[in-house]
């Protein structure tokens, strides 16, 4: 089993849609978690830290699930330019990162 | 200057060259990072320096060698590279200490013909 895994998608949802992706880890004693966006050929940008209490940031959403080991991030109302892929990061003791292979999101206009 | 930089944005070498990168991050954070990016593989871990110390080395081949002068800067040295290792190559830099969130340059797009 992957240390942390993602659906890679492609994900293809109209504009306006609502999306969720999933993201399991498979080490229940990671610390922090992440979700970044990263633009083909580009860097990875951090999206926003995921919390135990869930947090919003206006249209993301995301959730912890630490029984069942998994983070979630939910985009409302998508635009065209959220069409990137988007990296679920598991931090697992000082300094150590695994990074999901991402999941693809299209928005179709 | 903002975020974490990085140069060249774009190298080209041959197997004989040697090349350095380079990585400034003007965020006050003590710990920086390589990561590797190779085509539909998740980003691997190279190096980690906190404080300016090597804390961790992800079994690189030693044709890779890091240097970290002072918690700002972050070089990789490149010799006798292998066409496997074109990849994008990113420099990232967080606080020290923990598992907190990173920041990323733009990477360099590495070729080696």
């Amino acid at each position: 089993r992957k240390e942390v895994e993602q659906d890679p998608g492609p994900f293809n949802v109209p504009e306006g849609a609502t999306v969720a992706f999933n993201c399991t880890y498979s080490n229940s004693a990671s610390q922090s978690f992440f979700w970044y966006r990263q633009d083909c050929r580009k860097e990875p940008k951090l999206l926003m830290s995921v919390y135990s209490s869930g947090n919003e940031d206006g249209r993301f959403t995301a959730q912890l699930n630490r029984a069942s080991q998994y983070i979630s991030l939910l985009i409302r109302d998508s635009k065209l330019s959220d069409s990137a892929t988007y990296l679920c990061v598991v931090g697992s003791g000082t300094y150590k990162y695994i990074f999901g292979t991402g999941t693809r999101l299209k928005v179709l206009a | 200057e903002t975020g974490v930089t990085q140069t060249p944005r774009h190298l080209v070498m041959g197997m004989t060259n040697k090349k350095s990168l380079k990585c400034e991050q003007h965020l006050g954070h003590n710990a920086m990072y390589w990561y590797k990016q190779s085509a539909k593989k998740p980003l691997e871990l190279m190096f980690v320096y906190s404080l300016e110390e090597r804390v961790e080395n992800n079994s690189v081949p030693s044709r890779f060698s890091p240097e970290c002068p002072n918690s700002s800067h972050l070089f990789l040295h490149l010799h006798t590279l292998q066409p496997e290792d074109s990849a994008l190559y990113l420099c990232a830099s967080s606080q020290a200490g923990g598992s907190y969130e990173q920041y990323f340059g733009p990477g360099t797009r590495l070729t080696v013909t």
